[in-house]
């Protein structure tokens, strides 16, 4: 079947476990960082976003932090859950305008039983 | 439809063959995106709309590389004369005009083989 990323960096967990996702991004003009998941064979899903003037923000299950000292970005996951292996995008918006999003590489979660 | 719908779904077009691909987005979302993704990469930014005003097409490739939305509606993306490296999943989005986040809404894309 199609699969969404076959060279990108794999993190593995175990069902239960947390998740931390990172991701350095480049432009510091930017609004909003954000994360999206991908399935295979699907589009990229929202999860979760947080504005250029915050550092910390949590959604069910899902925390980004944000730190813009080095540029950096990750993503927690609580729990993981087979249900999040995916593959994990961070994006940014630069600021003003629409939602012209920067995507990053990515990474591949995978959640063993 | 409760979400962005694509089509045709997959599409394999021999080089220099034209093809259109289709989105219908959201009802009531006023911008429309089109991103294209190479295998093992994220989305890259092609178009935006803002309904049927094209505002922004500083990531179309080449002029080989059309895009519409005639009604500010639904959304064609046309490749003229396809080379294999315009193979990838082309995907479509959607948000509210006053959505200041970063939320895009996504088709599940449109994956184009050119042989």
């Amino acid at each position: 079947g199609e699969s969404v990323g076959l060279h990108l960096p794999t993190l593995s967990v175990q069902e239960g476990d947390n998740s931390i996702i990172n991701c350095a991004y480049s432009n510091s003009a930017s609004d909003y960082f954000i994360w999206y998941k991908q399935e295979s064979g699907k589009g990229p899903q929202f999860i979760i976003d947080i504005r250029s003037n915050m550092d910390k923000r949590q959604g069910q299950r899902v925390t980004v932090l944000l730190n813009k000292t080095v540029k950096h970005l990750s993503l927690q996951i609580a729990a993981t859950q087979p249900g999040d292996s995916a593959v994990y995008f961070c994006a940014e918006k630069p600021s003003g305008g629409y939602n012209k999003l920067i995507f990053g590489a990515g990474t591949r979660l995978a959640v063993h039983p | 439809g409760a979400g962005v719908s694509q089509s045709p779904r997959y599409k394999v077009a021999k080089r220099g063959q034209d093809v259109a691909l289709r989105c219908d987005p959201i009802s009531g979302h006023v911008s429309l995106f089109w991103y294209q993704q190479a295998l093992g990469q994220g989305p890259e930014f092609l178009t935006y709309f803002q309904n049927e005003a094209q505002l922004d097409k500083s990531g179309l490739p080449s002029d080989r590389f059309f895009a519409e939305r005639p009604e500010g509606s639904v959304s064609t993306l046309k490749i003229q004369r396809t080379q294999q490296e315009d193979s990838a999943v082309y995907l479509c989005a959607s948000s509210l005009i006053g959505q200041a986040t970063g939320e895009l809404f996504f088709g599940e894309g449109s994956r184009l083989t050119v042989l």
